[in-house]
């Protein structure tokens, strides 16, 4: 069965205390693997996509990378404006071709 | 600004009371697409739309009509709503099909059936 699971599911951190979030995943065939933020109160916003393994994309504090079997979402010196839950989504290949979110990390930065 | 467009924020109905949730997209993208965000589930796809007069279920199309009859719009329809479609919902619009670029959200839509 497809599946998408994200680690942990919440996380406080202090101001530049580097940290990672997990996203783990099973699906048959991945044709990409995508991470958005989403506040509180708002929709989800797009941040990476990546499509094959050993692939790295960055923007300002964040750096997601990719392996056959998960992705990490690395937070470097975050500041309190980071704060916010990151949803990992994995699009699925072959039959299914199912776009699967996982359920969130719930990341609250302390100044 | 490039936007997507959900009406109403907020709604609360009653059980049976057929309901219509607007949304629209002024990038003309052609694939759009419903979610709903449930504590503990994450996003589901509820349907999908390719292009106009084209769509498709997602993940969890019972107890919801579609239809998009124009490029910009794609209105969600609770026919005759149930409590357990309580639920945020959100619509979603990007120029790639799905899987192959990024998505763009409204701002969502918080539906309270009783």
């Amino acid at each position: 069965e497809d599946q998408v699971t994200q680690s942990p599911e919440a996380l406080r951190l202090q101001e530049g205390e580097s940290s990672s979030l997990n996203c783990s995943y099973t699906v048959s065939g991945l044709r990409g693997l995508f991470w958005y933020r989403q506040d509180p109160g708002k929709g989800p916003e797009f941040l990476f996509t990546l499509y094959s393994a050993g692939e790295e994309k960055e923007k300002e504090r964040l750096k997601a990378t990719l392996t056959k079997k998960e992705s990490f979402l690395h937070i470097t010196a975050p500041k309190p404006e980071d704060s916010a839950t990151y949803l990992c989504a994995v699009q699925a290949g072959g039959a299914t071709n199912k776009l699967i979110f996982g359920t969130g990390t719930l990341l609250a930065v302390q100044p | 600004e490039a936007q997507v467009t959900q009406n109403p924020r907020y709604l609360i109905t009653v059980t049976g009371k057929k309901l219509t949730v607007t949304c629209s997209q002024n990038m003309n993208h052609e694939y759009m697409s419903w979610y709903r965000q449930d504590p503990g589930l994450g996003l589901r796809q509820i349907y999908y739309s390719m292009n106009v007069e084209v769509t498709d279920k997602g993940d969890v199309p019972e107890g919801y009509k579609v239809s998009r009859k124009e490029k910009r719009n794609f209105p969600l329809i609770l026919e005759s709503p149930s409590p357990n479609q309580t639920s945020l919902y959100f619509c979603a619009s990007s120029l790639l099909p799905q899987g192959r670029g990024e998505q763009y959200f409204g701002p969502g839509t918080r539906l309270t059936v009783t």
